[in-house]
């Protein structure tokens, strides 16, 4: 199993501001994943996070929206840029192991914006 | 992208089996997986299979898998309060940079 430690747990932001996610892992991992799970609803894949390079973004994600870092392998944050009501959202961070055909999630951040 | 499908509801009593289903659409998957969500929480990892295998059981849990059909089902037999959660089905690609979700099933338990 994987160790997943996701901050923060949950977060209440005003309309506007910025909210910047951490997702560290216990060992390094080659692939790193974040979602959005909008309420009620199913994952949506936002991007894969590249370690040293530019995140690899979906249809209907923009980096200037969700910019992500990967420094390393064991670590990435992603922020959520001038939030609306929109964005009221749960976001997972998830990771596959060298080797492994399993992906591992995170606790997810519970994030409402007013 | 692909489509993985699920019934939205199923309730049961506690004690007696529960199926829950799912269909994809993309043969060429490769691994067939089963999440646990639970209130608050993240995924949990159920059970996986893999698309060559028919049936794979692991305590409580059976997986079955139609490669014909494409369909996959999780019976969980004494079905507990517990386990009251929703269950994603997910399917991966080739080479696991892809992974497709289901919308889940909302599984209640009644005692």
């Amino acid at each position: 199993s994987a160790v997943i430690s996701q901050k923060p747990s949950r977060d209440i932001c005003q309309r506007g501001t910025s909210l910047t996610i951490q997702c560290q892992v216990d060992s390094q991992v080659t692939m790193m994943f974040w979602y959005r799970q909008q309420p009620g609803q199913s994952l949506t894949l936002i991007a894969t996070a590249n370690q040293g390079s530019e995140a690899t973004y979906e249809s209907g994600f923009v980096i200037d929206k969700f910019p992500i870092s990967r420094p390393n392998l064991t670590f990435s944050t992603l922020t959520v840029s001038n939030m609306s009501p929109e964005d009221s959202s749960i976001y997972l961070c998830s990771v596959i192991y060298a080797g492994e055909n399993i992906q591992y999630f995170g606790a997810g951040t519970r994030l409402s914006v007013l | 992208g692909e489509d993985v499908e699920q019934s939205l509801f199923l309730s049961v009593r506690e004690g007696d089996s529960s199926v829950i289903n799912c269909t994809y659409t993309d043969s060429s998957s490769t691994y067939l997986y089963w999440y646990k969500q639970e209130p608050g929480a993240g995924l949990q990892l159920l059970t996986y299979i893999f698309s060559n295998m028919d049936m794979k059981q692991d305590q409580r849990l059976t997986v079955l898998l139609n490669k014909k059909d494409k369909h996959l089902s999780l019976r969980i037999a004494d079905t507990q309060t517990g386990d009251s959660a929703i269950y994603f089905c997910a399917e991966s690609m080739r080479n696991f940079n892809k992974f497709y979700f289901g919308s889940g099933t909302k599984l209640n338990v009644k005692p």
